[in-house]
């Protein structure tokens, strides 16, 4: 079945660059799919790659696929406190219906520092 | 801009209550989703529609069922609430975006609390 993975938490200075990791496991994933939760909200797409992409550069945000290793990571850089969120990855796979279904990591919880 | 509302933020209600979530959006999308997060685990799918009067069963149906009589609105209902339902309750519909990107737009979340 499928299982997206990622660490819990993370902490970083402001200013830095926070790089938040993902593993997933359906390598038939077209696009793959990086989310932002801020406090009390719902999630806010932030920026998605296709498969056949092994970087895709979005202002401070730079995604990066590893597809060998079934590997994902969003780079911010110049993390600012309002950066200070809940991020998911997630992959895609299609409907019988039509459409896609989307399966969510465990969420990554950025905090960043003064 | 998409628009996904959920009929309450916060919700107490207690242990074999009949519970109703409502969720409406006005982008005209086939397919809405509703979810469960609790902390460590991410977003689990309940359930999903991609049309009207069609249902799909998620990773987590069990306690929950759900209705879609009209395309801009899908309602979560939980028959008898049980407090391992308490968590925070998200809705989704979804369009494809540019080059066949697939997006899903969220709801601000119900935060159920069944005692």
């Amino acid at each position: 079945g499928e299982d997206v993975e990622q660490s819990l938490f993370l902490s970083v200075r402001e200013g830095d660059s926070s790089v938040i990791n993902c593993t997933y496991t359906d390598s038939s994933s077209t696009y793959l799919y990086w989310y932002k939760q801020e406090p009390g909200a719902g999630l806010q797409l932030l920026t998605y790659i296709f498969s056949n992409m092994d970087m895709k550069q979005d202002q401070r945000l730079t995604v990066l696929l590893n597809k060998k290793d079934k590997h994902l990571s969003l780079r911010i850089a110049d993390t600012q406190t309002g950066d200070s969120a809940i991020y998911f990855c997630a992959e895609s796979m299609g409907l019988t219906g039509g459409g896609n279904k989307l399966t969510f990591g465990t969420g990554t919880q950025l905090k960043v520092e003064l | 801009d998409v628009k996904v509302t959920q009929s309450s933020r916060y919700l107490v209600k207690r242990t074999g209550e009949k519970v109703f979530l409502e969720c409406v959006q006005d982008m005209d999308h086939e397919n809405m989703f509703w979810y469960r997060q609790d902390p460590g685990l991410g977003l689990r799918l309940i359930y999903f529609s991609y049309d009207v009067k069609m249902k799909e069963k998620g990773d987590i149906p069990e306690g929950y069922s759900v209705s879609r009589e009209k395309k801009e609105r899908f309602s979560l209902i939980l028959e008898s609430a049980s407090t391992n339902q308490t968590s925070m309750y998200l809705c989704a519909s979804s369009s494809y975006g540019p080059l066949g990107s697939y997006e899903q737009y969220f709801g601000p979340g119900t935060r159920l609390t069944v005692t």
